[in-house]
Order: structure tokens, then C-alpha cells, then sequence
């Protein structure tokens, strides 16, 4: 039983460039969330996907964030331009409807 | 709006103390979700447990047990006889149910780095 995937682990882009993260929930779990956390700090809701549907966005995503989960599987979340505000640690997590989340490791981006 | 607060930032004990980290939290509606989370050095998040609203018998497990009072909106942790392996940033969090969208982001606290020291 494999658990959350993330790739990459570690990001250094340089500002302005764009990213993209990919998440891999567990198999059987239908709900997948995107986090962001900074040094010192709790873990920040993004935004979350019950299969396909992407059904809630947080105010912090701003326009430059983008979600996809197509057929409802594995996720990408994207950030244009980026700025140095946006380095941090994005996780990922999956649960099976509102059952207790399980996390990814976390891609830790750095934008310089 | 929701909110917890894991006052205690940084807790350091010897091993084998038996230590409390505290969670108070702040919700509007009255059926919710409580956990706490452990994040080793690592960095990987895990699960240690979830707490339905409506049930506020405290929990055992193994040398961790949680105690719920809903009158104090407090969901507390304790570790028993502390090892070192234990040292790790512990979240408390809480998620409602959202009824349009049936979801259940989590809100978390801050966290409480915990050092045990042999």
C-alpha cells in the first residue's frame, strides 16, 4: 500500500518562471486537498478536489495558482510568474470523503 | 470563522516526563472535526487521530491519550513516559462540515515543537 506521492521533493526556480507540482493520492481515496506551509507555521488550506471537481479555493490562491485533477486521479498544482512570496512548502493530502487526510513529503520550492 | 490556537510554542522536557501540549479552538458550528497531526524532522505529516464532535470520551493510545471538552473547547494531548523519538512539531486542526460543498479542509494551529532530551 503505497501512500501520498509528491514531485519534485525540492524546487529552486527563479522568479517570474512558472512551476508545476504533481500529487498522487492514495488509490482509493476520493477527495485530494493542497496545503501550503511556511517556516514556523501550520499548514494553509489552497484548495481541495472531490474526484474531478474542483470544489472550494482559498482567498490565498490568487490568480496565478491553478488546480487540475483530470479524471479525478493524480493532481497538478501550478503557480505563474512566481514570486519570491510564493516559496514554501506545498503539500498534498487525500482522504476518503471527510475521513482523516494523509499527507504527501511536500515539495519544498524556493524562488530566488 | 475558525480558528485554532496551540498556545505553547516550543515545549522541552527530559525523557520519561510526561508532557501536555494544549489546543483551544474556535467554531460556529456544532458538528466539527478535531486531530492532531505529528511532523517529524522529516517533514511528512502524520496522522495521529480524529475526534468527532459529539463524542467527547477521551482516548488512549498506547502512551498518547487526548482529552475533549467541549465546554472549554479544548482538545489537549498528552504523551506518556516521553521518548526521544517523540521530538517533533505536533499540529492540532479542525475542519467543519461545509454543507454546499460537502468538504473538509483542515484549519491548523500553529504547532508545538516538542524536545525530548535524553
Amino acid at each position: 500500500d503505497t501512500g501520498v506521492s509528491q514531485d519534485p521533493r525540492h524546487k529552486i526556480t527563479k522568479r517570474g518562471q512558472n512551476v508545476t507540482f504533481r500529487c498522487d493520492p492514495i488509490s482509493e481515496h476520493n477527495r485530494l486537498y493542497w496545503y501550503r506551509q511556511t517556516l514556523g507555521q501550520g499548514p494553509e488550506f489552497l484548495t481541495y478536489f472531490q474526484n474531478e471537481a474542483q470544489l472550494e479555493k482559498s482567498r490565498l490562491l490568487s490568480d496565478r495558482f491553478s488546480a487540475e485533477r483530470p479524471k479525478g486521479s493524480f493532481s497538478t498544482l501550478e503557480i505563474q510568474r512566481t514570486e519570491q512570496g510564493d516559496s514554501a512548502m506545498y503539500l498534498c493530502a487525500s482522504s476518503l470523503w471527510s475521513y482523516e487526510q494523509y499527507f504527501g513529503p511536500g515539495t519544498r520550492l524556493t524562488v530566488t | 470563522a475558525q480558528k485554532v490556537t496551540q498556545a505553547q510554542t516550543e515545549i522541552s522536557v527530559v525523557e520519561k516526563e510526561d508532557v501536555t501540549l494544549d489546543c483551544v479552538y474556535e467554531t460556529r458550528d456544532t458538528t466539527y472535526y478535531l486531530f492532531w497531526y505529528k511532523q517529524p524532522p522529516s517533514g511528512e505529516l502524520v496522522f495521529l487521530i480524529r475526534r468527532n464532535s459529539f463524542d467527547e470520551q477521551n482516548e488512549i493510545s498506547g502512551r498518547y491519550s487526548w482529552n475533549f471538552q467541549k465546554s472549554t473547547s479544548s482538545f489537549n494531548f498528552t504523551i506518556t513516559a516521553s521518548q526521544v523519538v517523540d521530538s517533533a512539531v505536533y499540529f492540532c486542526a479542525l475542519s467543519e462540515l461545509e454543507w454546499e460543498t460537502s468538504g473538509s479542509r483542515l484549519t491548523f494551529g500553529e504547532g508545538t515543537q516538542l524536545t525530548v532530551n535524553p
